[in-house]
């Protein structure tokens, strides 16, 4: 079981320039969801899919922000032109959701996103 | 609304039992979540429960859920150093959505 793989764990970066984040979810979960994290708070819901469908958005997902999953599989978010307060880490998590169960989400390790 | 609440820090003896609280508001929420974070680490899914049953046990893990005041607490029996972390509370919204609590930092003193 090889769990939620984010890459990369760590981006700093300048203000302005474009960012990309990747997650794996667990293998046979079709669920993928992305949270932002600040410090000294709990994760804030972004977007999720299922399966390649994005069905919800947060209106905390500006457009400068665009998440995808292709082919159901792995998960990219984009920030353009980064603002000093897109620092933050960024959760990816998954699901099975399908059953009882679906909503039952596990996370990864998280990318720390410091933007100078 | 969506809002979850907890204590910001709990200080516990090692040996000693733990115990977290947390309200939230959404009375159709189908489950509520503990999970754990270390420093600089993701949320470890510790344990969850069914709005239907009113205590799980998992281990040194106890969840109980007071439906109507919409109370969620964990019991962690038996603190180790190990479990010295940030414990969030977490409600479903929804079939997709978990709103968190800003978490209760736990330290745990020889």
């Amino acid at each position: 079981d090889t769990g939620v793989s984010q890459n990369p764990r760590h981006k700093i970066t300048k203000r302005g320039q474009n960012v990309t984040f990747r997650c794996d979810p667990i293998s046979e979960h079709n669920r993928l969801y992305w949270y932002r994290q600040t410090l000294g708070q709990g994760p804030e819901f972004l977007t999720y899919f299922q399966n390649e469908a994005q069905l919800e958005k947060s209106r905390l997902l500006s457009d400068r922000f665009s998440a995808e999953r292709p082919k159901g599989s792995f998960s990219t978010l984009e920030i353009q032109r980064t603002e000093q307060g897109d620092s933050a880490m960024y959760l990816c998590a998954s699901s099975f959701g399908q059953g009882l169960d679906k909503n039952i989400q596990y996370f990864g390790a998280g990318t720390r996103l410091s933007v100078l | 609304g969506e809002d979850v609440e907890q204590s910001l820090f709990l200080s516990v003896r090692e040996g000693d039992s733990s115990v977290i609280n947390c309200t939230y508001t959404d009375s159709s929420s189908t489950y509520l979540y503990w999970y754990k974070q270390e420093p600089g680490a993701g949320l470890q899914l510790l344990t969850y429960i069914f709005s239907n049953m009113d205590m799980k046990q998992d281990q040194r893990l106890t969840v109980l859920l007071n439906k109507k005041d919409k109370h969620l607490s964990l019991r962690i029996a038996d603190t180790q150093t190990g479990d010295s972390a940030i414990y969030f509370c977490a409600e479903s919204i929804g079939d997709y959505k978990l709103s968190f609590g800003a978490g209760t930092t736990v330290t745990v003193r020889a």
